[in-house]
C-alpha cells in the first residue's frame, strides 16, 4: 500500500530563519501529494498541493515541488514566523475516496 | 459556513462503556472518513463512506462501528471502550472521487479511556 513518510521532528526555529521538512512517498503510480497543517486545538487545514510531477503548491509563503525522480514533496519556507508553529502533515492521494495517507507530523516551533 | 462539525469536544469514559462521536457536514460531501490521531503515529484511517449506505473499513478499524444513513452524517460507535482507544478522533468529509480532492476536517474530538 501507499505510505508516507517524514522528517523526524521537532524543529525548532528562530524567526526569519529557513524551514525545510522533508517528505517522501512509497506508492503504486503517482499519487496527488498533500501538506496540510494544524494550529493547537484545531483541525487540519489544508496548506498546498501538487497533482503531478513537477506541480509546485504554494500557500502562505510555503512552497513544495513534487518531485517524481525522488518521490518527494518537500515543505520549504524561507522565512518563518512565530504564527508558523504548528503540527505540519505531508499525505499522498489514494485512488479514490479521499483515502489519504499521512505521515506521522513534524512539529514546528518558532521563537521571536 | 459550519463545514465538519464533530461533538463532544472532550469524553471521558470507563473501560467497557460506550457511546457515539458525532460529525455532520453540511457541504454535500459524498465522502466522509474517521481518523485518530495519536503521538509519534500521524492519522490512521479507522472507516470510510464514499456515500449514504456504504461505509468500508480503514488501516484500523478494530473496536469500532459507523454506519451513514444520510449524506451529511457519519456517527463512530466505540461499543466497549478500551484505554487503547484514548486518542483525538478527527472526521474529514471531500466532495469529489479523484485523488487531488482535499479533505476537510473537524476540530477534534478528544477521548480519554480509563
Amino acid at each position: 500500500g501507499n505510505s508516507v513518510t517524514q522528517m523526524e521532528g521537532p524543529v525548532t526555529l528562530s524567526e526569519e530563519a529557513f524551514l525545510t521538512i522533508n517528505c517522501t512517498y512509497t506508492a503504486t503510480g503517482y499519487p496527488s501529494l498533500f501538506w496540510y497543517v494544524q494550529y493547537p486545538g484545531e483541525g487540519l487545514q489544508l496548506l498546498l498541493k501538487a497533482t503531478k510531477a513537477d506541480d509546485k503548491g504554494s500557500n502562505k509563503g510555503f512552497e513544495a515541488t513534487y518531485r517524481k525522480e525522488t518521490t518527494s514533496f518537500h515543505l520549504e519556507k524561507g522565512s518563518v514566523q512565530v504564527s508558523d508553529s504548528a503540527v505540519y502533515f505531508c499525505g499522498g492521494g489514494g485512488t479514490s475516496y479521499g483515502k489519504l495517507t499521512f505521515g506521522q507530523g513534524t512539529i514546528l516551533t518558532v521563537h521571536p | 459556513n459550519a463545514g465538519v462539525t464533530q461533538t463532544p469536544k472532550f469524553q471521558v469514559l470507563k473501560t467497557g462503556q460506550s457511546m457515539t462521536l458525532q460529525c455532520a457536514q453540511d457541504m454535500n460531501h459524498e465522502y466522509m472518513s474517521w481518523y485518530r490521531q495519536d503521538p509519534g503515529m500521524g492519522l490512521r484511517l479507522i472507516h470510510y463512506s464514499v456515500g449514504a449506505g456504504i461505509t468500508d473499513q480503514g488501516e484500523v478499524p478494530n473496536g469500532y462501528n459507523v454506519s451513514r444513513s444520510t449524506t451529511e452524517d457519519f456517527p463512530l460507535r466505540l461499543l466497549s471502550a478500551a484505554p487503547s482507544q484514548t486518542s483525538v478522533y478527527f472526521c474529514a468529509s471531500s466532495y469529489g472521487d479523484r485523488g487531488d480532492s482535499p479533505l476537510h476536517f473537524g476540530n477534534g474530538t478528544r477521548l480519554t479511556v480509563t
